[in-house]
């Protein structure tokens, strides 16, 4: 099926540790995004990758790192978790800048 | 950050009636986007506007952008119970920071009674 998918759906922790959250895209878009859905379902954008460059970072605190290996991948490396870390993680991927969005199924971190 | 403005906030109706909800800003957006979220899952994209004006339906859905650019809204027509459900508006601005990351409204939950 061709889709945006994340792993993993689910993924609890404990506070100070280090952890990634992975992305793939098989549309063959050329941009892919990270954003953060808080308690009260608010989404808000993170990150913003166009051909493997950051193009987006919406002031989000360096312990959070997206790395995009090529452009069908998007990861999502958090260091130092902290409990307001706690949120579901929404991978998204367009055909270009500017074009409606597709996301993942989202990945719900809990840090304990 | 830029803020869209969604209402109402939740709607409780009886399965069969319309539904209605809209988002403004005071910012002008170059793309209105309309969302649906299902518990547990990702945001699904039901409706894309690029024009001023522009009228979209999807089955039983039909969204406009307005001639402002400012705002739009989304109908449902004889809604049954599976249009239960978040439903949100996303904008993407034609100028300032971050726009090539979409703005979304605070959602409208809708809840439909039997």
């Amino acid at each position: 099926d061709t889709a945006v998918s994340q792993t993993p759906k689910y993924l609890v922790t404990q506070m100070g540790n280090d952890k990634s959250i992975k992305c793939e895209q098989n549309l063959g878009h050329d941009t892919m995004y990270w954003y953060k859905q808080d308690s009260k379902k608010f989404l808000k954008i993170m990150f913003s990758y166009n051909n493997k460059e950051l193009i987006i970072n919406e002031t989000v605190p360096n312990r959070f790192s997206p790395k995009s290996p090529d452009k069908a991948h998007l990861n999502l490396h958090i260091n130092s978790l902290e409990l307001g870390d706690s949120a579901v993680y929404f991978c998204a991927s367009s055909p270009g800048t500017g074009n409606e969005q597709y996301f993942g199924p989202g990945t719900r971190l809990t840090v304990t | 950050g830029q803020q869209l403005n969604q209402s109402p906030q939740s709607m409780f109706i009886q399965e069969g009636e319309d539904v209605s909800m809209n988002c403004t800003s005071s910012s002008i957006f170059n793309t209105w986007l309309w969302y649906k979220q299902d518990p547990g899952e990702g945001p699904v994209l039901l409706i894309a506007l690029y024009k001023a004006g522009e009228l979209t339906s999807n089955g039983r859905l039909t969204a406009q952008f307005g001639i402002t650019r400012k705002d739009s809204f989304l109908n449902i027509s004889a809604s049954i119970p599976s249009d239960v459900g978040i439903y949100f508006c996303a904008g993407r601005l034609i100028a300032g920071g971050g726009a090539d990351g979409l703005t979304f409204g605070k959602g409208t939950h809708l809840i439909i009674q039997p």
